[in-house]
């Protein structure tokens, strides 16, 4: 079965740091280009960054430039994000989604969700 | 501020048809046919339901069908059920430093 697991949300103060994982299954995770993208409460979906397959490719939303970054164990399967200097608008949902290489720019299958609360 | 334009509600009553609007830019919905559509339902993960414009994955119901003129993409939810009730996304592939970008969502309501 294709599935995204994501892990490592929590409560944190302004400042502080997170990093969330997505633990992959069922797939053949290096084809995939895997993306993070969060939903604040009640808001929308925001496309937060991406990582090609092999890792070489990687983009963030202009918000989180600086203060996050992205990467891929191959051998683990697992795509991280590396949360620094938190605010209180990155509180949100945190999904992981992939992406096939070449493929459709559709995210097909997406983990179900991990929050991460920024408050003092 | 979203990329995209949606309208925030739709509403329609069982098996009628509603239409959902996307409205970007040509450096977005009109420069690309990387167009797709997400259902989410409350509390759960988002759903793909159309890719490249009008493409339908596997297992999504054929009620569900999509379009594109200009920089305004559309999806169509024909005989409308309950189990429809949700909101909406629609997502473009960018010409920017943001390479994707979303609208603000669209719920919609089965009357």
């Amino acid at each position: 079965e294709v599935q995204l697991v994501e892990s490592g949300g929590g409560l944190v103060q302004p400042g502080g740091s997170l990093r969330l994982s997505c633990a992959a299954s069922g797939f053949t995770f290096s084809t995939y280009w895997m993306h993070w993208v969060r939903q604040a409460p009640g808001k929308g979906l925001v496309w937060v960054s991406r990582i090609s397959g092999d890792g070489s490719n990687i983009a963030y939303v202009d918000s989180v430039k600086g203060r996050f970054t992205i990467s891929r164990d191959s051998a683990k399967n697992t795509l991280f994000l590396q949360m620094n200097s938190l605010r209180v608008d990155d509180t949100a949902v945190y999904y992981c989604a992939r992406i096939k290489e070449g493929g459709s720019r559709a995210w097909d299958v997406w983990g179900q969700g991990t929050t991460v609360t920024v408050s003092s | 501020q979203s990329a995209l334009t949606q309208p925030a509600s739709v509403s329609g009553s069982p098996g009628q048809s509603i239409t959902i609007s996307c409205t970007g830019s040509s450096s977005d919905v009109g420069g690309y046919n990387y167009v797709s559509w997400y259902q989410q339902h409350p509390g759960k993960a988002p759903q793909l339901i159309i890719s490249e414009v009008s493409n339908r994955p596997s297992g999504v119901s054929d009620r569900f069908s999509g379009s594109k003129s200009g920089n305004t993409a559309s999806l169509t939810i024909s005989g409308l059920q309950a189990d429809d009730e949700a909101d909406y996304y629609c997502s473009s592939y960018a010409d920017s430093t943001t390479p994707y970008v979303f609208g603000a969502g669209t719920q919609v309501t089965v009357l």
